[in-house]
């Protein structure tokens, strides 16, 4: 079946800019993740959706960054006057629930660029 | 001392070498344990989960050590096609949140 999917793949973007991305987890699955990850560095856990309690915002770096999950399905992280630190992957994940740690299915990440 | 911490590597080994690498972890509630594997520019899949009984799947064997807090990764009879980042993930009991080691680097050469 279908995996994960993120759009777009590349985004390279002025400094000063806001930028939006798109993950589209598997159907079915409750729980979404949205993680960065920078060269050399381990996984930045950002923000969770669980079904439709509120999201876990705790990762979030700082206010210019926000997500939503619209209808239990796709989700949008937006980041609002893009800084040059922002340059990273940015990684969707999906999983069926968290009861029990169920396995994570990632989406190819979108690689984003500020320059 | 982070959360969860892995030794870079890179590990450089033969084909058909065994290799081993270790993650320590700093919360002692931690009750979940996973390997996922990277392959580069691509994204996490996860490998297998460490049970506290250990677990193994064909050439892979990993094993948790709860006194010690620390998880282990052995492959045995490495392909080449094993070389990747492994990433070590560790979960409170009662968290829904992972957190990710920074991941040790195989490379396998002929």
């Amino acid at each position: 079946g279908a995996g994960v999917s993120q759009s777009p793949s590349n985004k390279v973007t002025e400094k000063g800019k806001d930028v939006e991305l798109r993950c589209d987890p598997i159907s079915g699955h409750t729980a979404l993740y949205w993680y960065r990850q920078s060269l050399g560095q381990g996984l930045e856990f950002l923000i969770y959706f669980q079904g439709n309690s509120a999201p876990d915002k705790s990762g979030l770096p700082s206010d210019r960054f926000s997500a939503e999950r619209t209808g239990g399905s796709v989700s949008t992280l937006t980041i609002q006057r893009t800084q040059q630190e922002d340059s990273a992957v940015y990684l969707c994940a999906s999983s069926l629930g968290t009861s029990v740690m169920y396995e994570q299915y990632f989406g190819p990440g979108t690689r984003l660029t500020v320059t | 001392r982070k959360e969860v911490e892995q030794d870079p590597g890179p590990f450089n080994v033969p084909e058909g070498a065994t290799v081993a690498f270790n993650c320590t972890y700093s919360n002692s509630a931690s009750q979940s344990f996973f390997w996922y594997r990277q392959d580069c520019r691509k994204e996490p899949k996860l490998l297998m989960s460490v049970y506290s009984s250990g677990n193994e799947d064909g050439r892979f064997t990993a094993q948790l050590n709860r006194a010690s807090q620390y998880i282990s990764l052995l492959i045995r009879d490495s392909k080449l096609s094993d070389s990747a980042t492994y990433l070590c993930v560790v979960q409170p009991g009662g968290s829904y949140i992972p957190t990710f080691g920074r991941g040790t680097s195989l490379i396998v050469h002929p």
